[in-house]
């Protein structure tokens, strides 16, 4: 139980198209879902949290304007790099919680963005 | 703030080896703690969690107990196997913010286990 699938797993893009990450909870509803950010070697960094229907929770540094999150229903949210450009490179991972208040996050599997 | 520091990797054990690792944190309040596993290429797995001070928590042949005294929470396990490498992750429940409950992560530690 509690899979969270990622789609794609990677995707290739040239600098300046846009770029959507969808992230699904496959056998539960979560109301809360979490994208974080992972350098190469590095740790995961949380960008934002979103509840379903509300509008995201951005992490100081993180720009809303570039990185749009839509959390439309209890099984899915979605990120969409914007504009992006080879710095956006990273490997993106969601998470979700079946409530604002559970300490436990289901995580995807992850995502590759790669811009050229 | 609440943070977490763990030891820094590689870590590199032979197959069958006892394995510690070391995780400690600093938080206001009393979080849940736990360890989060990454294999290559892959999102992260719950390894094992610990909601209150003394708790042991469990899986595969891993545990860590919650020690409050020492702001601990180490990650052992009695003998490792190849299958075993991966990145670990040591991770707290930060304060609640906006009625959401954040996990803050330490660095990760990769363990490299060779037959």
């Amino acid at each position: 139980g509690a899979v969270v699938s990622q789609h794609p797993s990677w995707v290739i893009c040239k600098s300046g198209t846009s770029v959507k990450i969808e992230c699904r909870s496959l056998d539960f509803q979560a109301t809360t879902m979490f994208w974080y950010r992972q350098f190469p070697k590095q740790s995961l960094m949380l960008m934002a949290t979103s509840n379903e229907g509300s509008k995201a929770t951005y992490e100081q540094g993180v720009e809303k304007d570039k990185f749009l999150i839509n959390h439309a229903s209890l099984t899915l949210s979605t990120l969409t790099v914007t504009s992006a450009h080879p710095e956006d490179s990273s490997f993106y991972i969601c998470s979700a919680s079946i409530t604002s208040a559970s300490d436990t996050q289901y995580f995807g599997p992850g995502t590759r963005l790669t811009v050229l | 703030g609440d943070s977490v520091t763990q030891m820094e990797g590689p870590v590199t054990l032979s197959e069958e080896a006892f394995l510690t690792i070391n995780c400690t944190y600093t938080a206001t309040g009393y979080p849940s703690l736990f360890w989060y596993v990454q294999y290559p290429g892959e999102g992260l797995q719950l390894l094992l969690k610990a909601t209150k001070a003394d708790d042991k928590g469990s899986n595969k042949g891993f545990e860590a107990t919650y020690r409050k005294e020492t702001t601990s929470f180490h990650l052992e396990k009695g003998s490792v196997q190849v299958s075993d490498s991966a990145v670990y992750f040591c991770a707290l429940t930060g304060p609640p913010s906006g009625g959401y409950n954040k996990l803050i992560f330490g660095a990760g530690t990769r363990l490299a286990v060779h037959p």
